[in-house]
C-alpha cells in the first residue's frame, strides 16, 4: 500500500538559511506526490507536485522538490528561509493502485523559523 | 466563488449525540474527500466520493457516514460521538481529470470536542 513518511515532527532554522524537510515513498508503482502547507488555523493549501514529468519540481513561495526513485525520496528545500515560511508541511503520495482516486499523508513536519 | 465552505466551524458534542458536518462546493468538483487531522497523525481519509451517488471508504471509516445527492454537498455523519472522534476535520474537493494530479482544495475545518 502507498504511503510516505516524513523525517522529524518539527524542524528549526534561522532566518536566511536552508530549509530541508524529508519525505520517502513507499509504492509499488510509479506515484505522484505532492506537498501541502498548513497555516494556523486554515485548511492546506498545494506548495508542487510531481507527476512523472520533470523529477526536479518549483513550487509556489521559493520552494522547489526532487523526485529521486533510487532514494524512493521526495524531499522538499528553500534556499532561504522566510519567517512567514513557519507552517507545518505535509508530503502526500498516490499512485495507480487506487486509481490516484485517493490523497494519503505523511504525520507532518512543523518549520520554526527563528530571527 | 466560495470554494469549499465548512460548517460549523466548532463544536461540543456530548458522548453519545449525533451530529452532521457540512461541506458544500460550488467549483461543480467531481471529487469530494473527509480527512480527520490529529496530533502528530497527520490527515487521515474517513471517506470520499467520486460523483453524486457514489462514496467509499477511506483509511478511518467507522462511526462515521456520508452521502453525496448533489455534487456540491457531501456532509459527514457522526451517530453516536465517542471522544475518540475529538479531532479537527477538513472536507476537500478536486476537479475532474487525470488522477489526482490536481490539487485538492480545502475547507477551513470543523473542530469538534466530544466530551
Amino acid at each position: 500500500a502507498q504511503s510516505v513518511t516524513q523525517l522529524g515532527s518539527h524542524v528549526s532554522v534561522s532566518e536566511g538559511a536552508l530549509v530541508l524537510l524529508r519525505c520517502n515513498y513507499s509504492s509499488s508503482v510509479p506515484p505522484y506526490l505532492f506537498w501541502y502547507v498548513q497555516y494556523p488555523n486554515q485548511g492546506l493549501q498545494l506548495l508542487l507536485k510531481y507527476t512523472s514529468a520533470a523529477t526536479l519540481v518549483k513550487g509556489i513561495n521559493g520552494f522547489e522538490a526532487e523526485f529521486k526513485k533510487s532514494e524512493t525520496s521526495f524531499h522538499l528545500t528553500k534556499p532561504s528561509a522566510h519567517m512567514s515560511d513557519a507552517a507545518e508541511y505535509f508530503c502526500a503520495v498516490s499512485d495507480r493502485d487506487t486509481g490516484f482516486q485517493k490523497l494519503v499523508f505523511g504525520t507532518g513536519t512543523r518549520l520554526l523559523v527563528s530571527p | 466563488n466560495a470554494g469549499v465552505t465548512q460548517t460549523p466551524k466548532f463544536r461540543i458534542l456530548k458522548i453519545g449525540q449525533s451530529m452532521t458536518l457540512q461541506c458544500t462546493q460550488d467549483m461543480n468538483h467531481n471529487y469530494m474527500y473527509w480527512y480527520r487531522q490529529d496530533p502528530g497523525m497527520g490527515l487521515k481519509l474517513i471517506y470520499y466520493s467520486v460523483g453524486a451517488g457514489i462514496t467509499d471508504k477511506g483509511e478511518v471509516p467507522n462511526g462515521y457516514n456520508v452521502s453525496r445527492s448533489t455534487t456540491e454537498d457531501f456532509p459527514l455523519r457522526l451517530e453516536l460521538a465517542a471522544p475518540s472522534q475529538t479531532s479537527v476535520y477538513f472536507c476537500a474537493s478536486r476537479p475532474p481529470g487525470q488522477g489526482s494530479g490536481e490539487k485538492l482544495f480545502f475547507g477551513s475545518g470543523t473542530q469538534l470536542s466530544v466530551l
